[in-house]
C-alpha cells in the first residue's frame, strides 16, 4: 500500500532531550516536507526536501532539523525540544513538487508532541 | 506574502444540509493552484477538491464543488447533502510556484444527526 509512515504517533518529552521523528515513504517520490500544525494557525512548513541532499527552510525552521540520505526517508530532529514545539507534526511527500497538478502531497498521520 | 485566510473558525448544520465553507487567499500571480483539504478526527490529511487558477470552470468532486472567484480571489467550498462523515476541520490552501502549500486556519465543521 502507497503511504507516508510516520513514528511515533505521539510523543512526550521533557525540555533539552533530543529527539527524532521518523517519515518514511513508499511511493519513490522526489519532494517531501514537514509541516507543524498549532490551533488558528493552520498548517505552517517546517522544511522541505527536493531530492536527495538537498533540504530548504520553511516558515518555521527554527529549531528543528532533517536530513534526506534517501529518497524514501526524511526524519525530522530537535535537537533541543523547548515547550514551544509542542504541536502535531506531519510529514508529507509527493511525486515532484506539489506546484505540479498532478503531484499532490500525500501526508503521513501526524505525530502529536508534547514538550513539558 | 501569500496567505491564505478562512474566516469561519467553527460551523455546524443538519444532516443532508448544504453548507459553504468560505476561503480568501493574497497573490499577485496569475497562475497557481487551490486546493480543500480534510482532517477527520483520526488526524488523517485528505485531499478533497483542487482547482487550476487558469481554469475557469468549477471543479466538482462528487458532493463537493467549489466556487472558485479569480478576481475576488475567493475560493469557498460547498458540501451538498452533508454526512455525518463529512464532519472534520476543513483546511483551505493554495501554491504558486513555490515549494511548499500555504494552509488557512482552517474550519471546525460538525454535522449534526
Amino acid at each position: 500500500e502507497a503511504q507516508v509512515t510516520q513514528n511515533p504517533r505521539y510523543l512526550i518529552t521533557v525540555t533539552g532531550k533530543k529527539l527524532t521523528v521518523t517519515c518514511s515513504q513508499n511511493m519513490n517520490h522526489e519532494y517531501m516536507s514537514w509541516y507543524r500544525q498549532d490551533p488558528g494557525l493552520g498548517l505552517r512548513q517546517i522544511y522541505y526536501s527536493m531530492n536527495v541532499e538537498v533540504t530548504d527552510k520553511g516558515d518555521v525552521p527554527e529549531g528543528y532539523k532533517v536530513s534526506r540520505k534517501e529518497k524514501r526517508n526524511f526524519p525530522l530532529i530537535l535537537e533541543s525540544p523547548s515547550p514551544n514545539q509542542t504541536s502535531l507534526y506531519f510529514c508529507a511527500s509527493s511525486l515532484v513538487e506539489p506546484s505540479s497538478y498532478n503531484s499532490p502531497l500525500h501526508f503521513g498521520n501526524g505525530t502529536r508532541l508534547t514538550v513539558t | 506574502a501569500q496567505t491564505v485566510t478562512q474566516s469561519q473558525p467553527e460551523m455546524s448544520v443538519q444532516e443532508a444540509e448544504t453548507v459553504t465553507l468560505s476561503c480568501t487567499y493574497d497573490t499577485s500571480e496569475s497562475n497557481y493552484y487551490l486546493f480543500w483539504y480534510k482532517q477527520p478526527p483520526s488526524r488523517q490529511m485528505i485531499l478533497v477538491i483542487r482547482q487550476e487558477a487558469y481554469k475557469q470552470q468549477n471543479a466538482t468532486e462528487n458532493r463537493f464543488s467549489v466556487n472558485f472567484q479569480k478576481a475576488a480571489k475567493s475560493f469557498s467550498l460547498k458540501i451538498s447533502d452533508s454526512q455525518l462523515g463529512d464532519t472534520a476541520m476543513y483546511f483551505c490552501a493554495f501554491i504558486q510556484g513555490a515549494q511548499k502549500l500555504v494552509f488557512g486556519q482552517g474550519t471546525r465543521l460538525t454535522i449534526n444527526p
